[in-house]
């Protein structure tokens, strides 16, 4: 089935400081979704995008749909302690589908 | 305009046990879906029901396992006679309809822990 990588698998920065994470895919994916999780919590939905090459910000946070459609990077800038948690790239298969397909997660640790 | 709801929170079964796990979707929602994540991993897709139907259950377990979304009530995801690999965050997402991404809620999840 189709897979979803993420990398790094944890990061660790200072708190002000810009992080990138990225999720690749060998097959095409038509929405790419970014979730973040924190400790003992469901995924919450932070970026949703449809569209190749779609630029979509929500505050602090940045993704981006890969031209190819197999890629999307998430951007967060100047860090908080609170931007601790896992985050999570997913989307539907090809096909059209209820089912999200979601990658292992980038896990990130803020020190103050 | 409380959110999904998962219950309980944690539960602790010895091997051969059942398991029950429970989720009242938010209100209007008649898509259920329910999502397995082991440690370390993202989550896995298991079933989604709506009403009294499964619709797509292919990421379930043939054996022991079993889903409902009864007329009445929350959906209840069942594990019988449980083995440590069960052992896992099982996670409950509602939406309006047929899923439109943004409007995928999930539950605060089950830790089920099999000793």
């Amino acid at each position: 089935g189709q897979q979803l990588n993420q990398s790094p698998q944890s990061m660790f920065i200072q708190e002000g400081e810009d992080v990138s994470m990225n999720c690749t895919s060998s097959s095409i994916f038509n929405t790419w979704l970014w979730y973040k999780q924190d400790p003992g919590e469901g995924p919450v939905l932070l970026i949703a995008l449809y569209k190749a090459g779609e630029l979509t910000s929500n505050g602090r946070l940045t993704a981006q749909f890969g031209i190819t459609r197999k890629d999307s990077f998430l951007n967060i800038s100047a860090s908080i302690p609170s931007d601790v948690g896992i985050y999570f790239c997913a989307g539907p298969p090809q096909g059209g589908s209820e089912k999200l397909v979601f990658g292992k997660g980038t896990k990130l640790t803020v020190n103050p | 305009n409380a959110g999904v709801m998962q219950n309980p929170r944690h539960l602790v079964r010895r091997r051969g046990q059942e398991a029950r796990l429970r989720c009242s979707p938010m209100k209007g929602h008649s898509h259920v879906y329910w999502y397995r994540q082991l440690p370390e991993e993202g989550l896995k897709f298991m079933v989604y029901l709506q009403k009294e139907n499964i619709i797509d259950e292919s990421g379930m377990p043939k054996e022991r396992f079993s889903a409902e979304f009864p007329k009445e009530g929350p959906s209840i995801l069942r594990i019988q006679q449980v083995v440590r690999g069960d052992s896992a965050a099982y996670f409950c997402a509602s939406s309006p309809e047929r899923v439109r991404d943004e409007k995928l809620f999930f539950g605060s999840g089950t830790q089920l822990s099999v000793l």
